[in-house]
């Protein structure tokens, strides 16, 4: 099977723009997670998706918001950008305990 | 609620040294417990895994035993290599969420 897949795997972005960020998880998975990784804070969960509804959700402002499409793939958009959210967003898909991460995306907020 | 307490890094050794870094957790349930590492510029892949109290998991030469006792997961190898060098990551799976250590930087130097 493909592994998770993550596009795209660059993006430089201005203050005050949006963003969104595309995540296709292992075909038959169907639990999507979302988190922000940065060197100060580590890894931080965002948000998890399952059956295309928001299942669990990390202590992020409202301006972190995500979406599932019911062949599995998700999106997350980040509006109104800061220079805080320059990170690496990874996403994983899930089947049972087990999670497995794509490549990640690497946003640089400028 | 759930955590995971991971030794701080970074560490460095010498090629063909013993690694040990130290995890512990805290769950309200019965978790599974999981070592990931994270290379340059990749997303984290699963470098092994346990799902019940004194269960091994290895891979790769690495192993880590769950200890229910001490609430510990540590991951241990001995004898690194210049390729082993990656960011590691103890994390635990309690019901539907996963939480993650903050992450150990190792470098192995020739």
């Amino acid at each position: 099977k493909a592994g998770v897949t993550q596009t795209p795997r660059y993006l430089i972005k201005t203050r005050g723009q949006q963003v969104t960020l595309s995540c296709s998880p292992i075909s038959g998975h169907r639990s999507v997670s979302w988190y922000q990784q940065t060197p100060g804070q580590g890894l931080q969960f965002l948000f998890e998706y399952f059956s295309e509804t928001q299942r669990n959700k990390g202590n992020f402002p409202g301006r972190f918001s995500g979406r599932q499409f019911s062949n599995s793939r998700s999106e997350m958009n980040v509006s109104t950008l800061e220079l805080g959210d320059s990170a690496l967003y990874l996403c994983a898909s899930r089947e049972y305990n087990e999670q497995f991460f794509g490549p990640g995306t690497r946003l640089t907020v400028l | 609620g759930d955590s995971v307490t991971q030794m701080e890094g970074p560490v460095t050794l010498s090629e063909e040294a013993c690694l040990t870094i130290n995890c512990t957790y805290t769950a309200t349930g019965y978790p599974s417990l999981f070592w990931y590492v994270q290379y340059p510029g990749e997303g984290l892949q699963l470098l092994l895994k346990a799902t019940k109290a004194d269960d091994k998991g290895s891979n790769k030469g690495f192993e880590a035993t769950y200890r229910k006792e001490t609430t510990s997961f540590h991951l241990e190898k001995g004898s690194v290599q210049v390729s082993d060098s990656a960011v590691y990551f103890c994390a635990l799976s309690d019901l539907n969420q996963f939480y993650f250590g903050t992450g150990t930087s190792l470098t192995v130097i020739p």
